[in-house]
């Protein structure tokens, strides 16, 4: 149980175009789901937390209008690259918490976006 | 005061050997540690978590010992296998709140055979 999928696992784009990657609770409903960014060799870094039905809640440093986050129902959330460029190129990581249950935290398997 | 501390960086083991890695966190409202183990292209996954009214919990090979008093908590790996070599992060959090998973710089495991 608690299986989390993200959708593409790599993507590679064009500088300038929008990307968007889907991170799905397969057999729990996650009230929060959680946005992640990792760079090569680096530790996991948080972008935003965001809960069903209300708007993300962002990091200090990480751009609301360019990382669009939409949590539309208690199994999907979706995050938006806006805008494209080679510096965005990352490897994102979504991780989802079953309602109340506790702290713990179920990752998916990850996207590899790279932007040319 | 967020931040949690991760060491060492790397680390190398003979095969059958204990690993050790270290964090220590400043916080004192972090009230869950858990462990992740990450292989290269992939999401982390939850190896086991500790919470401070206990001192120690272990999971087969996985052991976590953690200190209240001195805010460090530790992952042993008894009996360490090549297949162990991965990254290792810690992390903490806190219950109130959105409950934000904190982590450590990560610790770069190889088990030699």
């Amino acid at each position: 149980g608690a299986v989390v999928s993200q959708h593409p696992s790599r993507v590679i784009c064009k500088s300038g175009t929008s990307v968007k990657i889907e991170c799905r609770s397969l057999d729990f409903q996650a009230t929060t789901m959680f946005w992640y960014r990792q760079f090569p060799k680096q530790s996991l870094m948080l972008m935003a937390t965001s809960n069903e039905g209300s708007k993300a809640t962002y990091e200090q440093g990480v751009e609301k209008d360019k990382f669009l986050i939409n949590h539309a129902s208690l199994t999907l959330s979706t995050l938006t690259v806006t805008s494209a460029h080679p510096e965005d190129s990352s490897f994102y990581i979504c991780s989802a918490r079953p309602g109340q249950a506790g702290n713990e935290q179920f990752f998916g398997p990850g996207t590899r976006l790279t932007v040319l | 005061q967020q931040q949690v501390k991760q060491s060492p960086q790397s680390l190398i083991v003979q095969k059958g050997g204990i690993s050790i890695i270290n964090c220590a966190y400043e916080n004192t409202a972090f009230d869950y540690f858990p462990w992740y183990q990450q292989f290269p292209g992939k999401g982390p996954a939850l190896l086991i978590a500790i919470r401070p009214d206990v001192s120690e919990k272990k999971e087969g090979r996985f052991t976590i010992s953690f200190n209240k008093s001195a805010k460090q908590f530790s992952l042993h790996i008894m009996d360490s296998q090549p297949g162990d070599s991965a990254t290792y992060f810690c992390a903490a959090s806190m219950r109130q709140g959105a409950q934000k998973l904190v982590f450590g710089q990560g610790t770069r495991l190889t088990i030699n055979p």
